[in-house]
């Protein structure tokens, strides 16, 4: 049974300063999902990463993906408050479907 | 080209009444997904619908809880007898086709309360 972990699961920052959010999964897959949800709201696609060694940037983001270690991890540079939100991870369960799996969500919280 | 749709966004309902979430689909869309998040959680998948198919109902509660994607109109998510521990919010995703790098989007949700 796949499974997903994230750490940490709440992180409050300063603003300026860079952090890690990892994404841990149990079995092979071929994609991987980060997305952002503001409180109340739908999930936001981020980035899809699909092979070993895919990065992808978008502004102060950045996401990885390690398929042999089964790790993800999505970078923050420089914080802004406006990047305050919880960001998940999913995986896809298998090649043959879109179902997903989510980690548990890292709140995140940027401060002055 | 609209984006998934999901009515109402938000439900009230007493215990022991029944509640029916719809999700409309992607244009183009024959696949659907519906997933629940309860407060302060990630999402966990319930059920993955084709049309007039159930292909994955491994995530649904045994009882009380039933979804449909018929021919025609909306994918139901219908929950009957509704209690306390079914407030959640409930997504629907759609897509295309199945896994090779398509991807699911989002409907807005639909944000149950049960009173």
């Amino acid at each position: 049974e796949l499974k997903v972990e994230q750490n940490p699961l709440f992180l409050s920052m300063q603003e300026g300063k860079n952090y890690t959010i990892y994404c841990n999964y149990s079995t092979t897959s071929d994609r991987l999902y980060w997305y952002r949800q503001d409180p109340g709201k739908s999930l936001e696609s981020l980035f899809v990463l699909l092979s070993n060694g895919a990065v992808k940037q978008e502004g102060r983001l950045m996401a990885s993906l390690d398929t042999k270690a089964r790790l993800s991890t999505l970078h923050i540079t420089a914080a802004v408050h406006d990047l305050s939100a919880t960001y998940f991870c999913a995986v896809v369960q298998s090649y043959n479907t879109d179902k997903l799996i989510f980690g548990t969500g890292t709140r995140l919280q940027v401060f002055p | 080209n609209a984006g998934v749709m999901q009515n109402p966004r938000h439900l009230v309902r007493r215990r022991g009444q029944e509640a029916r979430l719809r999700c409309s689909p992607m244009k183009g869309h024959s696949h659907v997904y519906w997933y629940r998040q309860l407060p302060e959680e990630g999402l966990k998948f319930m059920v993955y619908l084709q049309k007039e198919n159930i292909i994955d109902e491994s995530g649904m509660p045994k009882e009380r809880f039933s979804a449909e994607f018929p021919k025609e109109g909306p994918s139901i998510l219908r929950i009957q007898q509704v209690v306390r521990g079914d407030s959640a919010a409930y997504f629907c995703a759609s897509s295309p086709t199945t896994g090779g790098g398509t991807e699911a989007f989002f409907g807005q949700g639909t944000r149950l309360t049960v009173v």
